[in-house]
């Protein structure tokens, strides 16, 4: 079946503009995380849905960040004003609970010139 | 101090060899374990589980130890395609959030 897909696969924007970035999780996955990977490091956790609502968004690093999951399934992560030093890989998964295996995505590469 | 520490490589080992990647946690409470792979510009995908009693899949060993917070994956055997960046990950008390390590990454010669 198909996998987790993200949308776009890279990202160039100019410091200060707004972004998008898209993630289709699993058909019937209700836990979806999104994930920050800068060069040369560990993923690191920006936050985590179950269902439609934020269950723990402890790891968006300022107000600049916010994720959107409306209807359960495609989430939305919205960043404005951004800076260079948001240029990183963002890693979308997704799994059927809090507890089970996630299952990533192919990652947006996001550089901001 | 960083919550999960690997040995960031990298790891230059011929075709055939053993290989050994090693891990340290920080937080005691840390209640599961896991080695991840990912290959250059692509996304980590889980290898394998690491339980208290060590488990084996095919080549590749992992070994937990509670005591001293420490995990390992052994490779024998090393093939061509084992090249890639070996990810310790740790999930916390919350029980959904993945703490990752930095990666070590290998690279098998022929």
């Amino acid at each position: 079946g198909a996998g987790v897909s993200q949308t776009p696969s890279n990202k160039v924007t100019e410091k200060g503009k707004y972004v998008e970035l898209r993630c289709d999780p699993i058909s019937g996955h209700t836990a979806l995380y999104w994930y920050r990977q800068s060069l040369g490091q560990g993923p690191e956790f920006l936050i985590y849905f179950q269902g439609t609502g934020a269950a723990d968004d402890s790891g968006l690093p300022n107000d600049r960040f916010f994720a959107v999951r409306p209807e359960g399934s495609v989430s939305t992560l919205k960043i404005q004003r951004t800076e260079r030093g948001d240029s990183a890989v963002y890693l979308c998964a997704s799994g059927r609970g809090g507890t089970d295996t996630q299952y990533f995505g192919p990652g947006t590469r996001l550089t901001v010139l | 101090r960083k919550e999960v520490e690997q040995d960031p490589g990298p790891f230059n080992v011929p075709e055939g060899a053993t290989v050994a990647f090693n891990c340290t946690y920080s937080n005691s409470a840390s209640q599961s374990f896991f080695w991840y792979r990912q290959d250059c510009r692509k996304e980590p995908k889980l290898l394998m589980s690491v339980y208290s009693s060590g488990n084996e899949d095919g080549r590749f060993t992992a070994q937990l130890n509670r005591a001293s917070q420490y995990i390992s994956l052994l490779i024998r055997d090393s093939k061509l395609s084992d090249s890639a960046t070996y990810l310790c990950v740790v999930k916390s008390g919350s029980n959904y959030q993945l703490i990752w390590g930095a990666g070590t990454k290998l690279i098998i010669k022929p």
